[in-house]
């Protein structure tokens, strides 16, 4: 079925690191492809999204590539912020129904 | 625009009690979802609703939850008796197109 693995946490950066977060996907056709970001005591809110194949989402300096050959959608930031801490969701829809998240990954960004 | 809404934010009951949780959706979003995320997991889907009809509802365990989506609009999910193991984060979210979700605060449950 359809599902998305993504890297263990938690993740300890310190102010102006780089940041990747990987992303794997199994899914029949042709799903898209979301980042969400929870912080602490909220709920979860879209970061970017990717509706097919080579697309590169964007937002707040996050970025992620929609591979279908690695069948991955991996985030990335160039120099992560205090502000950054949070925890980091990858997800899928293969219709627009359906929505399948992976388990998470914490960021913590230290000054 | 107001956001999704959703109360109460905290509720602590014993096992064996019932407890209902409230989420007023974005207007004019057909899709709604309701979502148990246990502490330390991603969101599980427990039922999506188009308008007022179920389209998915695999996921839930009817024998304890239910939920309604009355004229379409706001929603009430409903656990009865709870068990410890329902303890987590119930989130409500909704969807215009079904592509993009927009998700409320969350309803935090302890059961003791």
């Amino acid at each position: 079925g359809d599902s998305v693995t993504q890297m263990e946490g938690p993740v300890t950066l310190s102010e102006e690191a780089c940041l990747t977060i990987n992303c794997t996907y199994t899914a029949t056709g042709y799903p898209s492809l979301f980042w969400y970001v929870q912080y602490p005591g909220e709920g979860l809110q879209l970061l970017l999204k990717a509706t097919k194949a080579d697309d590169k989402g964007s937002n707040k300096g996050f970025e992620a590539t929609y591979r279908k050959e690695t069948t991955s959608f991996h985030l990335e930031k160039g120099s992560v912020q205090v502000s950054d801490s949070a925890v980091y969701f990858c997800a899928l829809t293969p219709t627009g129904n359906q929505f399948y998240f992976g388990t998470g990954t914490s960021l913590t960004v230290i000054p | 625009e107001a956001g999704v809404a959703q109360s109460p934010r905290y509720k602590i009951i014993e096992k064996r009690q019932s407890v209902a949780f409230w989420c007023n959706p974005i207007s004019g979003h057909a899709t709604l979802y309701w979502y148990q995320q246990i502490l330390g997991q991603g969101p599980k889907l427990l039922i999506q609703f188009q308008n007022n009809g179920v389209v998915d509802d695999s996921q839930l365990p009817k024998d304890r939850f239910s939920a309604e989506r009355l004229k379409g609009v706001d929603s009430t999910l409903k656990i009865q008796p709870a068990k410890l193991e329902d303890s987590a984060v119930y989130l409500c979210a909704s969807s215009l197109a079904g592509d993009e979700q927009y998700f409320g605060p969350g309803t935090r449950l302890t059961v003791t």
